[in-house]
């Protein structure tokens, strides 16, 4: 089984240009978040889906934004790159909300912004 | 927002030692939950505590609930270098509609 998939792995970008992460998961997983993970500190949650056509803001929502036109995907954009950006991006699902269900997470998407 | 404290944040070890990791906060949380994450790899779940008090073991892993459900503790006993990584703990709101995750203890088990 292949969970949650996300591409790419590494990326370079310049300020200012705009990018999209790439998850999919293949459990049939009705919830999708996507967490970023900066160096010595815990994961922040982004944004959630709870179902197709479902989005919500997280804790750190500002400059990105993500669609659910399917359950298997769950793109995370970033429009106008900033350095602010650099991070380590996490897509995860959950077979249910988060209270008692695990997360099951990708292998991140290590961003850089110069 | 709740906060979740994580101590010690670094913690290098030999092989054969016992160690316990914390997770605090002033909060209280429904339940927590524990992850494993090793380097250019995503957090994977350990266990999940319920109960106030509760106990539970994963071989040489022993993680605990406090009673008033707002810390939690894991204990290893006779690390091993395969014990190496970054320990996550992540607690649940009474809603039951937000996790918040710690900061994490990133652990070196040396040969």
């Amino acid at each position: 089984n292949a969970g949650v998939t996300q591409t790419p792995k590494f990326r370079i970008l310049k300020i200012g240009q705009s990018m999209t992460l790439q998850c999919a998961q293949d459990m049939n997983h009705n919830y999708m978040y996507w967490y970023r993970q900066d160096p010595g500190m815990g994961l922040k949650l982004i944004y959630y889906s709870v179902g197709a056509g479902i989005t919500d803001k997280g804790e750190v929502p500002n400059g990105y934004n993500v669609s659910r036109s399917t359950t298997e995907d769950f793109p995370l954009r970033l429009e106008l790159a900033a350095p602010s950006q650099t991070s380590v991006y996490f897509c995860a699902s959950s077979h249910e909300g988060r209270g008692y269900s695990p997360l099951h997470f990708g292998n991140g998407t290590r961003l850089t912004v110069t | 927002t709740q906060l979740l404290e994580q101590s010690p944040q670094f913690l290098s070890i030999q092989e054969g030692e016992n160690l316990t990791v914390y997770c605090n906060s002033s909060s209280v949380f429904s339940s927590l939950q524990w992850y494993r994450q090793e380097p250019g790899e995503g957090p994977v779940l350990l266990v999940t505590v319920v109960t106030g008090g509760e106990v539970k073991k994963l071989k040489r892993l022993t993680f605990q609930f406090g009673d008033a459900r707002k810390d939690s503790s894991l204990h290893i006993t006779a690390a091993q270098p395969g014990d190496t990584g970054l320990y996550l703990c992540a607690g649940v709101n009474n809603a039951g509609n937000m996790l918040t995750f710690g900061g994490g203890t990133r652990l070196m088990v040396k040969p």
